[in-house]
């Protein structure tokens, strides 16, 4: 079967940096993204990584391993407002997301 | 500027009673989704469209109807809803059925009396 691993919840403090993991095993591969997802609202965009290695953009990172089915996310000079869901998604040989349950990331000032 | 547009953001319908759940979007992209989303669950695919192309996935209840009268809109109905419906209905749009990122509404957050 498919399935993607993400720790439940996570605890940081503000201005700190916090490395979210994503384990993978899925029929085929097309691309692993990130999106973040406030209490009570749609995901929005983060990340896409499809090649090995790391992508960044300002305050948010996304790293890639196919070879170990592994990514994480990593967000630096964390803010209050970073406290939200942040679900790892993968998008299989069929061109379908397939989904992690999320990692909840409570930040503490 | 809303380029994913769910209506109502809240429905509170009663068990057994029809409801009817709306998006739209302005973007043009030919595909739409629909999932469900239970509290710190991953969000679960329902259906999608491909243009007018309907597909359903294998575990989706016949409870759970859609339609696409146009590019632009997509509705989902859910016939009989029983407690275990309530959900968060989150619809989802891409340009195309590749690597394209998915664009979500706000969601419409379901509650079943």
């Amino acid at each position: 079967g498919q399935n993607i691993d993400q720790p439940t919840e996570m605890t940081a403090t503000e201005g700190a940096i916090v490395q979210i993991n994503c384990t993978y095993q899925t029929s085929g591969f097309n691309g692993l993204f990130w999106y973040q997802q406030h209490a009570g609202e749609a995901p929005t965009f983060l990340s896409y990584n499809v090649l090995d290695g790391l992508e960044e953009k300002g305050r948010f990172s996304s790293f890639l391993s196919r070879s170990k089915g592994y990514s994480y996310l990593l967000l630096k000079e964390l803010q209050m407002k970073d406290s939200a869901s942040y679900l790892c998604a993968v998008l299989d040989s069929n061109y379908q997301l397939i989904w992690g349950a999320g990692t909840k990331l409570i930040i503490k000032p | 500027d809303a380029m994913v547009i769910q209506n109502p953001r809240y429905q509170v319908t009663q068990f057994g009673k029809p409801v009817t759940l709306s998006c739209s979007q302005t973007l043009n992209h030919n595909v739409m989704y629909w999932y469900q989303q239970k509290s710190s669950q991953a969000p679960k695919l329902l259906f999608h469209y491909y243009d007018k192309d309907f597909n359903n996935e294998a575990d989706t209840p016949d409870n759970f109807q859609s339609r696409r009268p146009n590019t632009s809109f997509c509705f989902l109905d859910i016939r009989s809803p029983g407690l275990g419906d309530a959900a968060m209905y989150l619809c989802a749009t891409t340009r195309g059925r590749d690597t394209d990122t998915q664009y979500f509404g706000p969601g419409t957050r379901l509650t079943v009396l």
